[in-house]
Parts: structure tokens; C-alpha cells; sequence
């Protein structure tokens, strides 16, 4: 299977604040790459896909990038309701194996 | 609308099965393989399975091998997970999630089912 390794587990920040996220591949997923959010209660949505492209609906304040083994999700100036745990995901094999999340918190 | 809808929570003994079903509408069920995954109290999601609806052809995560069961019914535009041999390991949320095949990412996902395992 392919191990999905984020980073870090969790982080503090501040309305306004520009954060990144890193999710690392056990192996090369070309540009496979997921990301989603999760709000406690609350089912995952999904934010960028394919490494980069956002899902429609998601605001422009939230990027990706990275192909091969490394990939960053990058949220700019940081809103309260962004304030979440996020997931990355490899969508390379049929096994799709998800980072262990990263709890975003104020 | 497109959405996925889960049977409701439940209390199970240890060592019994769970049957959770996942119904499809506002999109052709056949044309979008169903995963399942699950989250742990607290923990991250953990993914488990995916189902072909309409071949029926099933591929599983390995620890789960020999106890997770995927089926569908395309008549009623449902999937199925059977989960045996319960344990409290298994005291979960359960989601159904499509796989849109154009993003290769789960884009519509069920609204969770609780499941507690518990003598």
C-alpha cells in the first residue's frame, strides 16, 4: 500500500495567516493527490484534486502543489471557518490511502 | 441533487456483523464506484474499500480482508458493506463516498453512519 506521511500533525494560527501543509508518498503519485477539510461533526469535503485544481465552490485562498512524492496545500490569508483538520489522499492506486490529517487550529 | 444516503446508527455486539447500506440518487449509479471509509473516535479517516456497482467487482484494505463484504443493487441504486467479526476497534463513523472518475477524488459523500461496538 502507499503510506501517505502529513505534516505536522497540528498547527496554531491567526485570522489572516498564510499556512502550508505538506503530505508525503511512500512511493510517486505523479500528481494524484487530494485534499480535503473536515469540521468536527462534519463529513470530508473535498477542496483540490489532482494535486491542484481546486473543486468548484472552494475559495481561491486555498492552492495545491507538488507532483511525484511531495505535495503542499497552501491556505492564504486564513479565515475562521478554515479552521479545521485537513486530509490528503493518493487517488494513484485503487487503495486510496489518506494522510493521518493536520488539525489547523486558532 | 446528488447525494448519498446511509442506513442509521446502531449498537452491535462483539463478535456480530453490521450491514450498512448507501443509496445513490440524482446521478446514474452505475457510472461511479462507491468507496468506504471509516473514522475512529477522535482519529483520522481510514479507508477500506471500493465497489464497481455495476460489475460488482470489490477491491478491500488488507487488514480488513476476510470481513468486509461490498455489494450493490442497481435496482435500488444501493451499496451495501457488511462488516463481521466485530470488535471495539471497530467503533466507528462509516462513510460511503463517490468516486467521480473525471477529479479521481471522492466528490459526494454519505452523511456518515455510527457504529459502536459493545457487549
Amino acid at each position: 500500500d502507499i503510506q501517505m506521511t502529513q505534516s505536522p500533525s497540528s498547527l496554531s494560527a491567526s485570522v489572516g495567516d498564510r499556512i502550508s501543509i505538506t503530505c508525503r508518498a511512500s512511493q510517486s503519485i505523479n500528481t494524484f493527490l487530494n485534499w480535503y477539510q473536515q469540521k468536527p461533526g462534519k463529513v470530508p469535503k473535498l477542496l483540490i484534486y489532482g494535486a491542484s485544481s481546486l473543486q468548484s465552490g472552494v475559495p481561491s485562498r486555498f492552492s495545491g502543489s507538488g507532483s511525484g512524492i511531495d505535495f503542499t496545500l497552501t491556505i492564504s490569508n486564513l479565515q475562521p471557518e478554515d479552521f479545521a483538520t485537513y486530509y490528503c489522499q493518493q487517488s494513484y492506486s485503487t487503495l486510496r490511502t489518506f494522510g493521518q490529517g493536520t488539525k489547523v487550529e486558532i | 441533487q446528488v447525494q448519498l444516503v446511509q442506513s442509521g446508527a446502531g449498537v452491535n455486539k462483539p463478535g456480530a456483523s453490521v450491514n450498512i447500506s448507501c443509496q445513490a440518487s440524482g446521478y446514474p449509479f452505475t457510472r461511479y464506484y462507491i468507496h468506504w471509509v471509516r473514522q475512529t473516535p477522535g482519529q483520522g479517516l481510514e479507508w477500506m474499500g471500493i465497489i464497481n456497482p455495476i460489475a460488482g467487482i470489490t477491491s478491500y484494505a488488507e487488514k480488513l480482508q476476510g470481513r468486509l463484504t461490498l455489494t450493490s443493487d442497481t435496482s435500488t441504486s444501493t451499496v451495501y458493506m457488511e462488516l463481521s467479526s466485530l470488535t471495539s476497534e471497530d467503533t466507528a463513523m462509516y462513510y460511503c463516498a463517490r468516486d467521480d472518475h473525471k477529479l479521481w477524488a471522492f466528490d459526494i459523500w454519505g452523511q456518515g453512519t455510527m457504529v459502536s461496538v459493545s457487549s
